[in-house]
């Protein structure tokens, strides 16, 4: 079957560093996404990563390894902002986006 | 450039009643997704477009839903009649190949 795991939530202090796993399964694999959501609002795009490695972008970076079905969003400098969803998705085979339940990030100061 | 939209933004109805739902992808892009996530669980893929036509409608749960692009332009999702199993937001994204763009989603919420 097909299957995303992440964490359900996580908790992390303002400045700091914090890195959210995702283990997927799928029929085929067409890269993984990264998506923030904040509560009531729509998910928006932070990273695909279709081979393996480390994708820097800004004070986010996602990693991706096919071998071991896992990848990491690694968020760092944390700011209150950072508080959100962290959604992990997979595509399979036919380009469809297999979503996990979403990690829910909440910041301290 | 204008992002996808959706309206409502909220709609509570009872149930038996029957709700449409709309979606505007950003233009220019072909393929249309529409995704429900009910509370507490993750979103799940419903169908998607390719212009007009269904290029996989295997999320949908019942015959109770139907969507339809006319024209392969905007989309609408029709729920009938509505159950209490149906509440939760409803999604739609448009992409032209890979990232997908999500619109704001539709609070459906049926008593």
């Amino acid at each position: 079957g097909q299957n995303i795991d992440q964490p359900t939530e996580m908790t992390a202090t303002e400045g700091a560093i914090v890195q959210i796993n995702c283990t997927y399964q799928t029929s085929g694999f067409n890269g993984l996404f990264w998506y923030q959501q904040h509560a009531g609002e729509a998910p928006t795009f932070l990273s695909y990563n279709v081979l393996d490695g480390l994708e820097e972008k800004g004070r986010f970076s996602s990693f991706l390894s096919r071998s071991k079905g896992y990848s990491y969003l690694l968020l760092k400098e944390l700011q209150m902002k950072d508080s959100a969803s962290y959604l992990c998705a997979g595509t399979d085979s036919n380009y469809q986006l297999i979503w996990g339940a979403g990690t829910k990030l909440i910041i301290k100061p | 450039e204008a992002g996808v939209t959706q309206f409502p933004s909220h709609s509570v109805i009872e149930k038996g009643q029957t709700v449409t739902l709309r979606c505007d992808p950003i233009s220019g892009h072909d393929n249309l997704y529409w995704y429900r996530r009910v509370m507490g669980k993750e979103i799940k893929f419903l169908l998607h477009f390719v212009k007009e036509s269904k290029q996989d409608e295997s999320g949908m749960p019942n015959n109770r839903f139907l969507a339809e692009r006319t024209g392969g332009t905007y989309s609408t999702l029709k729920v009938q009649p509505a159950e209490l199993e149906d509440s939760g937001v409803y999604f739609c994204a448009s992409s032209r190949a890979g990232q997908q763009f999500f619109g704001p989603g539709t609070r459906l919420t049926v008593l």
